[in-house]
Parts: structure tokens; C-alpha cells; sequence
């Protein structure tokens, strides 16, 4: 049973481009959260969804940033005309039903930088 | 708003000693707390995960025991060894109304070196 995948692990963009960073969640499960962990700052809770839909988006900016997990496919967090502040490590983590007693599997990152 | 600190933000202890890492939370009403290691550039991987009514997990060298009501954490990590190295994290829920399934609000993390 893989772990939670995230790809790309790496993603240079210049500012203004668009990123568009990929999680797929453990079999299984149909949770899946999304976290930011800035340089020399802890990890910041940003969206919370279940297929087709966003449960919490309370740590989402308000622009610029979006997020979907679609029926089919890995969950996209998006996000447009990124500027330097952007530049941090995303991470992607998944648990199987939702209820208090399951674990969040995180995956490995990806490590986005705004040149 | 759940805020979670975690003490020392740094420690660095020789090989074999038995070291406790602390983590408080201002709102007391959770339904779990999880403990999680960081190694450098690496992702996290969950270590225990303690239901609000329990008062603590073991597993191997570990032990995380959970006082809900004065809102404190400790993870014991006994006969420490070079390989337990890394950052610890706690976590509980970001909302005391999610049931269980939220998003997590993480401490600052403790810097831990064991030294051979």
C-alpha cells in the first residue's frame, strides 16, 4: 500500500507563473488536507477537502490560491501569479475516514520556489 | 483560536539518556493529539496519536501522555539513540467541532540532536 504521493517534489516558477502542485491521497482514504510550511516557520493548516468538496478552506488566502479533489484523479492545490512570498514547502496529508481516531499520513513535499 | 507551543524549541542530549519534550494547547476541548518526527527536508511521519480519553500511548521507546485538562502533551523517549534525530512535532485539531476529521494546528516543533 504506497504512502501519500506528491508530485512534483521540486517546482521552480517565476513570479507570475502558476503553480500547480499534485497530491494522491493512500488507498483508501477520502481525506485529504493540505499544509504550507513557510522557511523557519511551522507547518499552517490551509484546506481541508473530501471528493468534490471543500469541508474547511480557513487557512486558504484569500486570493491567488485554490484547491479541488476531484472524483477522479489526485488533489490539485493551485496557485496563480505566484509571487517570492509563495516559496515554501507544501505538504499533502490523507486519513481514511475522518473520524478522531485516524491518523493524517503526510506526504513528502513539494518544495515550490518563485524566482 | 487553538495555539499550540512546544518546550525547548532545542535540545541536544548524549546517546542513552532518557529526555521528555513538551507540548501545551489553549483550548482544552480535543479530540485527539498527535505526535509527529520531521527529519531534514523529509515529510512527517506520525509517532502516536492519543484520543481525548486517554491519558497515554506507548510505542517501542516512546511514550505520549495527554492531560486534557490543564491542556499539556509530553512524548518520553527513552535510551535515546543518534537516529532519533529530528524535529518533533505535536498537533491537535484546528476546531473543537470537526469530530476528529480537521485540519491540524502544529507547535513550533522541539529541534532534537542525540549526540553519539
Amino acid at each position: 500500500n504506497a504512502g501519500v504521493m506528491q508530485n512534483p517534489r521540486h517546482l521552480v516558477r517565476r513570479r507570475g507563473q502558476e503553480a500547480r502542485l499534485r497530491c494522491s491521497p493512500m488507498k483508501g482514504h477520502s481525506h485529504v488536507y493540505w499544509y504550507r510550511q513557510l522557511p523557519e516557520e511551522g507547518l499552517k493548516f490551509m484546506v481541508y477537502l473530501q471528493k468534490e468538496n471543500i469541508i474547511d478552506e480557513s487557512g486558504m488566502p484569500k486570493e491567488r490560491f485554490s484547491a479541488e479533489f476531484p472524483k477522479e484523479g489526485p488533489s490539485i492545490l493551485r496557485i496563480q501569479q505566484v509571487v517570492r512570498g509563495d516559496s515554501a514547502a507544501y505538504f499533502c496529508a490523507s486519513s481514511r475516514q475522518g473520524y478522531s481516531t485516524d491518523t493524517q499520513y503526510f506526504g513528502p513535499g513539494t518544495r515550490l520556489t518563485v524566482l | 483560536k487553538q495555539e499550540v507551543t512546544q518546550i525547548p524549541a532545542a535540545l541536544s542530549v548524549p546517546e542513552g539518556e532518557n529526555l521528555v519534550l513538551n507540548c501545551s494547547f489553549t483550548d482544552s476541548a480535543i479530540y485527539n493529539l498527535q505526535w509527529f518526527r520531521q527529519d531534514p527536508g523529509k515529510g512527517l511521519t506520525s509517532l502516536l496519536l492519543i484520543q481525548s480519553s486517554q491519558r497515554e500511548q506507548t510505542s517501542g521507546r516512546l511514550n505520549a501522555s495527554l492531560d486534557k485538562s490543564s491542556g499539556r502533551s509530553t512524548l518520553y523517549i527513552a535510551a535515546s539513540q543518534p537516529g532519533d534525530s529530528a524535529t518533533y512535532l505535536c498537533a491537535v485539531p484546528v476546531t473543537s467541532s470537526g469530530g476528529g476529521a480537521d485540519g491540524l494546528t502544529f507547535g513550533k516543533g522541539t529541534h532534537l540532536i542525540i549526540q553519539p
